[in-house]
């Protein structure tokens, strides 16, 4: 079946240094991605997404860019804050076995230090 | 943003007891599903359910799990009778056909303790 895996479990960075989470993906067919941030206590909030090779989403600063030759979409943003301290999560979907289901990556965690 | 609401936000109860998950999904939404969480894993599908059917489910989904929309009122989940191994966090979801793969909206999680 369908998988993400999102190499880092977890992340600890300074305020203003550039973020890079890495997210692969293993899917039959033509899969959209989708970048999702959970704040603690709240459910995940949808951040972007990409349907299509080469397309680049983002929102908030954060970007990423359906690499369909290495299978990635890598999370980026030039410069962390602390309230970017969240949990990420790297999915895809729209796939024959997926259908409307999303399938996640097990999540990264991102904290952010003054 | 749109919000979906979930109640109750914990549920402790014993092992073999019936438990009911509500999910006030987003208004206009069509599309609702459940996820589940257990501590330290990744989110996992469950079901999908569309137009008062289930669309889609998991391995995860078994036989003692259901999933109702009375009159478009709560989307609910309810499990009879519970075991151990259902504790976890359980997210409701919905979305609206907009196009493509959807948007999906979560609610904040049940925590559901199983003693």
């Amino acid at each position: 079946g369908d998988s993400v895996t999102q190499t880092e479990g977890q992340v600890a960075l300074s305020e203003e240094d550039f973020l890079t989470i890495h997210c692969n993906y293993s899917a039959s067919g033509y899969p959209a991605l989708f970048w999702y941030v959970q704040y603690p206590g709240e459910g995940p909030q949808f951040l972007f997404r990409a349907s299509r090779d080469k397309e680049k989403g983002s929102s908030r600063g954060f970007e990423a860019t359906y690499d369909k030759g290495t299978t990635s979409f890598h999370l980026r943003k030039a410069s962390v804050q602390e309230s970017d301290s969240a949990v990420y999560y790297c999915a895809l979907g729209g796939t024959t076995s997926s259908g409307q289901k999303l399938v996640f990556g097990q999540g990264t965690i991102l904290k952010v230090y003054l | 943003g749109p919000k979906v609401l979930q109640i109750p936000s914990h549920q402790i109860i014993d092992m073999g007891q019936m438990v009911t998950l509500n999910c006030d999904p987003v208004s206009n939404h069509l599309y609702f599903y459940w996820y589940k969480q257990i501590l330290g894993q990744q989110m996992e599908f469950l079901v999908n359910f569309y137009n008062g059917k289930v669309m889609e489910k998991s391995k995860l989904f078994k036989d003692q799990f259901s999933v109702e929309r009375p009159d478009g009122s709560y989307f609910t989940l309810k499990i009879q009778p519970t075991a151990l191994e259902d504790s976890a966090v359980y997210f409701c979801a919905s979305s609206s056909p907009t196009g493509g793969v959807y948007e999906q909206y979560f609610g904040p999680g049940t925590r559901l303790t199983v003693l």
